[in-house]
């Protein structure tokens, strides 16, 4: 098994860029994918593929890649993406699917 | 329109049996892997287990192997996860998703489902 550890929280102004990290050995062989959480409701794919953006996901939502830690970026932060984000990925073999700690997102 | 329908909210005692499940349309079932995600409240997402309708072919967390089990019903498209015996520590949201296997992430999730283990 392994793990993609991330930053409990982070707190941001709007307009402001919000920067959240994810590391783990596996991130290099593997690409990684990023969620947004908000209460009460199912997880929303913002990221996948390491840096492409699903339809319908704002493009102030960017994802980036290196080495061992991938990045979700979110340029010019509205008060509706107050969520908990986390990232997840496999192992180089797929036998294993991991999610990262997950990161609250603040909007102050 | 992909849509995955999940069985609505149980409460359980311990000890007692369980099997909930996860409806999919608006794609081919038997070409997709579909797993399960556990959330416990307040907690974040932990992967239990896939499946691949086609061939019933599982992949399982070691931490929920022998926990859980996952199966699923090609005939009708809807995949299952069940409990032989619940404790409390079961607690927790549930949700089914479906799979990319390419770039190994769940692109649709079904709404959850609330299972309460309490005597």
């Amino acid at each position: 098994s392994f793990e993609l550890t991330q930053p409990p929280s982070v707190s941001v102004s709007p307009g402001q860029t919000a920067r959240i990290t994810c590391s783990g050995d596996a991130l290099p062989k593997q690409y990684a994918t990023w969620y947004q959480q908000k209460p009460g409701q199912a997880p929303v794919v913002v990221i996948y593929k390491d840096n492409e953006r699903p339809s319908g996901i704002p493009e102030r939502f960017s994802g980036s890649s290196s080495g061992t830690t991938v990045t979700l970026t979110i340029s010019g932060v509205q008060a509706e993406d107050e969520a908990d984000y986390y990232c997840q990925s496999a192992d180089s073999s797929v036998t294993y699917y991991v999610f990262g700690t997950g990161t609250k997102v603040t909007v102050l | 329109e992909v849509q995955l329908v999940q069985s609505g909210a149980e409460v359980k005692k311990p000890g007692e049996s369980l099997k909930i499940s996860c409806k999919a349309s608006g794609y081919s079932f038997t070409n997709y892997w579909i797993g399960w995600v556990r959330q416990m409240s307040g907690k974040g997402l932990e992967w239990m287990a896939i499946i691949y309708p086609g061939d019933s072919n599982t992949k399982y967390n070691p931490s929920f192997q022998g926990q859980v089990t996952i199966s699923a019903d090609k005939s009708i498209s809807t995949a299952y996860l069940q409990w032989s015996s619940l404790k409390a520590s079961d607690t927790a949201m549930y949700y089914c998703a479906k799979v990319i296997s390419n770039y190994v992430y769940f692109d649709y999730w079904g709404q959850g489902t609330l299972v309460t283990v309490s005597s």
